[in-house]
């Protein structure tokens, strides 16, 4: 069973530019979520989507960032124009919902992260 | 909202031995969930263990076991036999129960780094 997809791992990119990192959850989740870990501030909730609609946006940190999540399958974070301060590990993860006792169904369940280094 | 509190930012334990990360929390929820993640150096993010709020059984698998104390709000982690490989920074999450009012996101601690000495 795949599990949570993220590209690409590692990114290196001048400050200006724009930079995509993608996500592909895992297969019948309906929750997608989109986590940045820094140093200074530790694992923050960037967005997180419900059946492919933005939930809660609030942690987006400025206009910069916007999210996206066009099908069930694939979502994407970009950041346009990059900063150093953007620096971090983004992470994409996903869950299913369902009633109990199926438990296991609650669980987030997280992509390896996408490396970001903006210099 | 919801609030986790991790109190050790590192801790150490012999191979070997047993050790228990501490974890705390602020709900007004009465259900929810609790988990333990495991991040080693390579950054990903490894479920270690999870609780369901309306269960009194302490979860246990393998080596790793939690104290569960709803009244007190606290969610410690016991990890048994501790071994090389158990090193790591391990975060104290909170869920709330899905249509329960809240965000259904997971609400991370600031994380306690163990580490595990030959």
């Amino acid at each position: 069973d795949a599990g949570v997809i993220q590209s690409p791992r590692h990114e290196v990119t001048e400050m200006g530019q724009e930079v995509t990192l993608r996500c592909k959850p895992i297969s019948g989740h309906d929750y997608l979520f989109w986590y940045r870990q820094t140093m200074m501030r530790g694992l923050e909730l960037l967005i997180y989507f419900n059946n492919n609609v933005p939930i809660d946006d609030s942690g987006m940190p400025e206009d910069r960032f916007s999210a996206k999540m066009p099908n069930a399958s694939f979502s994407t974070l970009k950041i346009q124009p990059s900063e150093p301060r953007d620096s971090a590990v983004y992470f994409c993860a996903s869950s299913p919902v369902s009633e109990r006792p199926i438990f296991a169904g609650n669980t987030i369940y997280f992509g390896e992260g996408s490396w970001l280094t903006v210099v | 909202a919801q609030t986790v509190t991790q109190s050790q930012p590192e801790m150490s334990v012999q191979e070997a031995e047993t050790v228990t990360l501490s974890c705390t929390y602020d709900t007004s929820e009465s259900d929810y969930y609790l988990f333990w993640y495991k991040q080693p150096p390579s950054r990903q993010m490894i479920l270690v263990i999870r609780q369901e709020a309306y269960k009194q059984q302490n979860a246990t698998e393998n080596r790793f076991s939690v104290n569960f104390q709803k009244a007190a709000k606290s969610f410690s982690l016991k990890i048994s036999d501790s071994q090389l490989g158990d090193a790591a920074m391990y975060f104290c999450a909170y869920r709330s129960y899905p249509g329960g009012g809240s965000n259904y996101k997971l609400t991370f601690g600031k994380g306690t780094l163990l580490t595990v000495n030959p």
